[in-house]
């Protein structure tokens, strides 16, 4: 079952612009998580943001949830061409079990 | 730096053979999960396990069995590959409950099997 729905499936922005995807999911959280796969690799985490929180950053990324609306973003600014890759939420269900969105493929154009 | 170590990258089997993904986690995690990735369905989670020779089926289990006789390892056993189970395959560990990691998950570098 998908929790967590990203969007847009696919985005392609210019070096340099920032990047926003989003994250809806359905039941209550305790925290939301994103996640960057390179292609054809494994999944990196990038940052949690627990439920009492609204905004969290880390380095060139900004990430806000909104509880009430059951949605999260994550925005990178300043992208680069490194940022190529797809881009996942991930909430927690049960006993820690990480239930992932289809993801964004996001693609820096140099 | 704490790691997850997938055997093998690539993997080529034929139907009906019995294949072994193996999974190494060297961060003393109680909890390790088996994830496929496929196009159009993301990952689903196939089995996890919270503790040894503990396991849980996840959302599509059938095909699939694993073992986890020690800690730091976690296998995914295919009984009788098939087509239908080409796929990318990954692995992930986190700790357990209440040390909610800020971490997150780690995950391996993942398998990409394919069965002819």
């Amino acid at each position: 079952s998908q929790q967590g729905e990203e969007d847009p499936q696919a985005l392609s922005i210019q070096e340099g612009e920032n990047a926003t995807m989003n994250c809806s999911y359905k039941t209550s959280i305790n925290n939301l998580q994103w996640y960057r796969q390179n292609s054809g690799r494994g999944l990196v985490h990038l940052i949690l943001i627990r439920s009492n929180e609204r905004e969290k950053h880390s380095g060139r990324l900004r990430v806000t949830l909104d509880t009430s609306k059951k949605s999260s973003s994550l925005l990178i600014t300043a992208s680069r061409a490194a940022d190529t890759a797809s881009y996942f939420c991930a909430t927690v269900q049960g006993a820690q079990k990480l239930v992932f969105g289809q993801g964004t493929r996001l693609t820096i154009n140099p | 730096d704490v790691k997850v170590t997938q055997s093998s990258r690539y993997l080529v089997k034929r139907t009906g053979e019995k294949v072994f993904l193996e999974c190494v986690q060297d961060m003393d995690h109680e909890n390790m999960f088996w994830y496929r990735q496929d196009p159009g369905l993301g990952l689903r989670l196939i089995y996890f396990s919270y503790d040894v020779k503990m396991k849980e089926k996840g959302d599509i289990p059938e095909g699939y069995s694993v073992s986890r006789e020690k800690k730091e390892r976690f296998s995914l056993i295919l009984e009788s590959a098939s087509t239908n189970q080409t796929s990318m395959y990954l692995c992930a560990s986190t700790p357990f409950l209440p040390r909610a990691s800020p971490d997150g998950y780690t995950f391996g570098s993942g398998t990409r099997l394919t069965v002819v």
